[in-house]
């Protein structure tokens, strides 16, 4: 499985765009890139996954350049509820849909 | 409505004691988990079930011994408990669909077991 490099913490204010950059150096041809989100006291929710180009959700956007090596989870006009930690992860079903989470990006929302 | 609920919410207890924690899912998912959260906030996933069936064991102690008594329930019994043991535990399910992107896991709210 991939390892993944992400920056500890962030901060921002609302209604600010968030981009947290993850790396992964290693990925494999058959990885797909996906982001969790977790708030405090809470189990980890998926928000986006992708494996090439850009991909948009309603929540999200996930931007993959085209050596795949990195990833750019952007958040658009962020709330004080976005406020959470977000886990960038890469892996495929080969792997038993086995989710390795790294230490994940500390996202603090201030007013 | 709940997807995935995990019972109890909070569990303390002493060294030594055995214990369980219930998870079960209504979405229809062949494929359980249980992953645990430590106070590092390090989540790692510890078993996975499909179909009732052990599909990952990742180096537990046998003291942790998961069950599955049908495909929307799977449990965890603890024995002897340890200090080391105080962490939060984490049930989610899935799919399991063979092939493609990895599947979107479905968590349940956490049990947070503190060992005295």
């Amino acid at each position: 499985l991939a390892k993944t490099t992400q920056p500890i913490s962030m901060d921002s204010y609302e209604g600010q765009e968030v981009n947290i950059t993850c790396s992964h150096n290693n990925i494999a041809t058959n990885d797909y890139i996906t982001w969790y989100q977790q708030f405090p006291s809470q189990g980890p929710r998926f928000i986006i996954q992708g494996y090439k180009t850009k991909v948009t959700n309603e929540v999200a956007s996930l931007f993959i350049p085209a050596d795949r090596k990195s990833s750019t989870l952007s958040l658009p006009r962020v709330s004080l509820s976005d406020t959470a930690v977000y886990y960038c992860l890469v892996g495929d079903n080969g792997s038993f849909q086995k989710l390795v989470f790294g230490t994940g990006t500390r996202l603090l929302v201030s007013p | 409505d709940t997807a995935v609920s995990q019972t109890p919410k909070y569990l303390v207890t002493q060294m030594g004691n055995d214990k369980s924690i219930k998870c079960e899912q209504n979405l229809g998912h062949d494929t359980m988990y249980w992953y645990k959260q430590d106070s590092k906030k390090f989540l790692k996933i510890m078993f996975s079930y499909n179909n009732k069936e052990l599909i990952i064991n990742e180096t537990v102690p046998n003291r942790f011994s998961p069950k599955s008594p049908d495909k929307a329930h799977l449990n965890l019994h603890i024995n002897s408990l340890e200090l080391g043991d105080s962490a939060v535990y984490f049930c989610a399910s899935s799919f399991g669909l063979a092939g493609g992107p990895i599947e979107t896991q479905y968590f349940g709210p956490g049990t947070r077991l503190l060992v005295l």
